[in-house]
């Protein structure tokens, strides 16, 4: 299966600093990226979904302002949690589609671990 | 709205033993159906999908059958061995859209 990178792979911020997160496809071109949040015990909930030069879609009360994500390049994706609180302490993980086992097939990354103090 | 339910787990087995764990969906239309594995410490992997009525997805001894007379896409192994210790999550993509909707995953623990 095709690659998917996350950088950082966990991160500890103080209460109202703003945190990036990179998305990386490794070996295909992703012409949409997904982001997702993950709690404890519970599903992978999409937050947004990206593609390659445009804005992002939101989903339903995921604040745009809040959460930043950048897709320019056909490898690249990135996630900034803007003046972050301890309750956006989560998994985030992203996801892609594109050249690489048809666009109803995603590719993970690894996830992203945020501790907001 | 389409949703998908898996059973709670943990579930815990000897190696050789049979697996099945249960996924049932609501959707309307006619959703494609994946099963996702996510080892420790490991992104989610897709292990099987499948696209319409009856197609069976199988990879890896794991097989799961889309039934949509019961709205369901069990995933089954004849013989788990522990490398297959994992969560394992039910997904289905809306006909009309690019996102995938997810079941709260299930652990499976196997021991020798």
């Amino acid at each position: 299966g095709a690659v998917v990178s996350q950088h950082p792979s966990r991160v500890i911020c103080k209460s109202g600093t703003s945190v990036k997160i990179e998305c990386r496809s490794l070996d295909f071109q992703a012409t949409t990226m997904f982001w997702y949040r993950q709690f404890p015990k519970k599903s992978l909930m999409l937050m947004a979904t990206s593609n390659e030069g445009s804005k992002a879609t939101y989903e339903q009360g995921v604040e745009k302002d809040k959460f930043l994500i950048n897709h320019a390049s056909l490898t690249l994706s990135t996630l900034t949690v803007t003046s972050a609180h301890p309750e956006d302490s989560s998994f985030y993980i992203c996801s892609g589609t594109g050249d690489r086992g048809g666009t109803d097939t995603q590719y993970f990354g690894p996830g992203t671990r945020l501790t907001v103090l | 709205g389409d949703s998908v339910t898996q059973m709670e787990g943990p579930v815990t087995l000897s190696e050789e033993a049979f697996l099945t764990i249960n996924c049932t969906y609501t959707a309307t239309g006619y959703p494609s159906l994946f099963w996702y594995v996510q080892y420790p410490g490991e992104g989610l992997q897709l292990l099987l999908k499948a696209t319409k009525a009856d197609d069976k997805g199988s990879n890896k001894g794991f097989e799961a059958t889309y039934r949509k007379e019961t709205t369901s896409f069990h995933l089954e192994k004849g013989s788990v061995q522990v490398s297959d210790s994992a969560v394992y999550f039910c997904a289905l993509l809306t006909q009309a859209g690019t996102a995938l909707i997810f079941g709260k995953g299930t652990t499976l623990s196997v021991s020798s």
